[in-house]
This record gives structure tokens, C-alpha cells and sequence, in this order.
């Protein structure tokens, strides 16, 4: 596609309950992250694929958090038994290898945590 | 470990006022620097980035920024601030290209007219 397409662009959910959070990169870019955006924050490093390399995993703030990428392409963030601190907007974005580029951002998706 | 302050969280300046904002990083060795903006509701653009050569570099919409190395700062600008700047700015940093970046916590820019 055009750009990085994330799904749904908003979601609210009753604490406890999973939610599942995609990312469609754009077509050939080998490297993709989420970050994670608190009201008031910055943005926070959650996960980096690139290519068939393990992914860096070292910014899940805690083991309900989970991250696939399937094909090296389509990304699901995966959530598990939702709190409120988790509400925030979650942000994918993606690059290609190498060169001088930069990680082009998808629009979010809103999670609220009721 | 690497670290981004933006000490500013917000600026209110006139439609056609200049426009500095501040960014300063920490970082072990030669950082790639990046100014993202994010307007209401939408994704980050990317404004401009350094990665090497000249410490002025140029952006889109008119933005320039320049990297300090003794300060360890790369100050965004624009000489000229429009209505439609109003946005939250993003400063990063990070050890590449294809990395993961450390961000700053962001400065809203309000344009009175």
C-alpha cells in the first residue's frame, strides 16, 4: 500500500479482556517497530522485526505484551488481560534495510482500557 | 544509555514569528538525529534528519535544523511560522538507519494569529 495501514484506529476495551492490534508495513520494508504513546509521553519503544532476525523485544513493558510478524509483512500486537495503564496509542511504523532512511509512522490505533 | 530532552513541552508564537525548538541528546557515539511532527490525530512525519556532513539540514515545509555536536543539540527552526505548524514536535535519536529511535517527549507549537 501507500503507507503503514494500522487496525482498528480505535478500540475500547473492558479491563481483563485481550486485544489484538495490526500493522500492514509498506510493501518491502524488511524492518518494522511499535512504539507505544501515553498521554503526555513520548513515544516508547515496545518492538523492532527486521527480517528473519529475532526481534528485539526489550521495550514490552511486561510479558501480557506480544508482537508477531507473519511472512515478514502484516504485524499483530497482542495484549493480554488489558489495564487501564495500558490505554495509550499504539504506533507501528516501517523502513526498509539499510541506506539513509528513515521509519515512516502509521495514524495509531487508539486503545482505551475501561 | 541514550536519552532525548526536549525542555520545552510548549510554545505559543504568532503566525510569522520565528521559531526555535530545542533538543538536546545523549548519546554514546555518532547519533542519528531525526524531527518528527504530528499533527491532531495523525501519524508522525518526518520533518528532516542528520545523518552525516553538513550540520545544517534542510526539511520539508520550511524547517531547518542544526546539528551541535559540542552542545549535543539539534535545534529545529523556521524562520517564519504559519498558521497550519500548530502540531506536536518529536525529536529522536538513534545508532542507525533501520534502528530503533529514542524520542523525546515532544513540544506543542501553538500559532496564534
Amino acid at each position: 500500500g501507500a503507507g503503514v495501514s494500522q487496525s482498528p484506529s480505535n478500540k475500547v476495551t473492558e479491563k481483563g479482556k485481550d486485544v489484538e492490534l495490526r500493522c500492514d508495513p509498506i510493501s518491502g520494508h524488511t524492518a518494522l517497530y511499535w512504539y507505544r504513546q501515553s498521554l503526555g509521553q513520548g513515544l516508547e519503544f515496545l518492538i523492532y522485526f527486521q527480517g528473519n532476525s529475532a526481534p528485539d523485544k526489550s521495550g514490552l513493558p511486561s510479558d501480557r505484551f506480544s508482537a508477531e510478524r507473519t511472512g515478514g509483512s502484516v504485524s499483530t500486537l497482542t495484549i493480554q488481560r488489558t489495564q487501564q495503564e495500558d490505554s495509550a496509542v499504539y504506533l507501528c511504523a516501517s523502513s526498509p534495510l539499510g541506506g539513509n532512511t528513515e521509519a515512516f509512522f502509521g495514524q495509531g490505533t487508539r486503545l482505551t482500557v475501561v | 544509555a541514550q536519552s532525548v530532552t526536549q525542555p520545552d513541552i510548549h510554545i505559543t508564537v504568532s503566525e510569522g514569528a520565528s521559531l526555535e525548538l530545542r533538543c538536546n541528546y545523549s548519546y554514546g557515539a555518532t547519533p542519528y538525529l531525526f524531527w518528527y511532527v504530528q499533527s491532531p490525530g495523525q501519524g508522525l512525519q518526518l520533518l528532516l534528519k542528520y545523518f552525516s556532513g553538513d550540520t545544517l539540514v534542510q526539511g520539508i515545509k520550511g524547517f531547518e535544523a542544526e546539528f551541535k555536536r559540542s552542545q549535543s543539540s539539534f535545534n529545529l527552526r523556521k524562520p517564519s511560522v504559519h498558521w497550519s505548524d500548530a502540531a506536536e514536535y518529536f525529536c529522536a535519536v538513534g545508532p542507525g538507519t533501520a534502528s530503533k529511535l529514542t524520542f523525546g517527549t515532544g513540544t506543542r507549537l501553538q500559532v496564534t494569529l
